[in-house]
């Protein structure tokens, strides 16, 4: 049984490019979590996402981010217009559909690096 | 912001010997958990224990248990007969609505 799966492991962005970061859950997991963790920092939640539905996006900037996650395939993390301080640690976990108190599991994150 | 406090950045513990690692944290919800992930440095992040806040019980994972102090908001890790592979960043989580992380705590142990 695959645990989350997050690809790719590693990207490197010229500042203005896009980042796209994607994640599948765990088999039988209807609810995806995306986290961003910066250097020396614990992590700190940016959407909730149920197929075809964001449920809580309060963590997520304003502009240039956006998350989706279809009825078919992985749910999508994209970056626009990439800068320096987007360089962090993005986690994606994914929980069974509970009551949305579900132990949350979670992927082995994308680095991202901005040059 | 209701918040995760992890007062200790680091600690170190012998080989075979017990640590304690602290954590308080904040809620206006009766309906809570918290958990214990553990990041080494492969950083992933591993979970290591989950207590409901419901239970009066502590949770209980082979050598990794919990204090679970409800009233007072704290939730401490013990780490029974430590072993090298515990050597990691570990963080305190509480979900609510969402499930909000402390700053973490850098254990090592000493051979």
């Amino acid at each position: 049984n695959a645990g989350v799966m997050q690809n790719p492991r590693h990207l490197v962005r010229r500042r203005g490019q896009e980042a796209r970061l994607r994640c599948s859950p765990m088999k039988g997991h209807s609810h995806v979590y995306w986290y961003r963790q910066l250097p020396e920092e614990g992590l700190k939640f940016m959407v909730y996402l149920q197929k075809e539905n964001i449920i809580d996006e309060s963590g997520m900037p304003k502009e240039r981010f956006s998350a989706e996650f279809p009825k078919e395939g992985p749910s999508i993390l994209r970056i626009q217009q990439v800068v320096r301080g987007d360089s962090a640690a993005y986690f994606c976990a994914s929980s069974p559909p509970t009551s949305g108190k579900g132990t949350q599991y979670f992927g082995p994150g994308t680095r991202l690096l901005v040059l | 912001a209701q918040t995760v406090t992890q007062s200790q950045p680091e600690m170190s513990v012998q080989e075979a010997e017990t640590v304690t690692l602290s954590c308080t944290y904040d809620t206006s919800e009766s309906d809570y958990y918290l958990f214990w992930y553990k990041q080494p440095p492969s950083r992933q992040m591993i979970l290591v224990i989950r207590q409901e806040a419901y239970k009066q019980q502590n949770a209980t994972e082979n050598r990794f248990s919990v204090n679970f102090q409800k009233a007072a908001k704290s939730f401490s890790l013990k780490i029974s007969d430590s072993q090298l592979g515990d050597a990691a960043m570990y963080f305190c989580a509480r979900l609510d609505s969402k499930l909000t992380f402390g700053k973490g705590i850098t254990l090592s142990v000493r051979p």
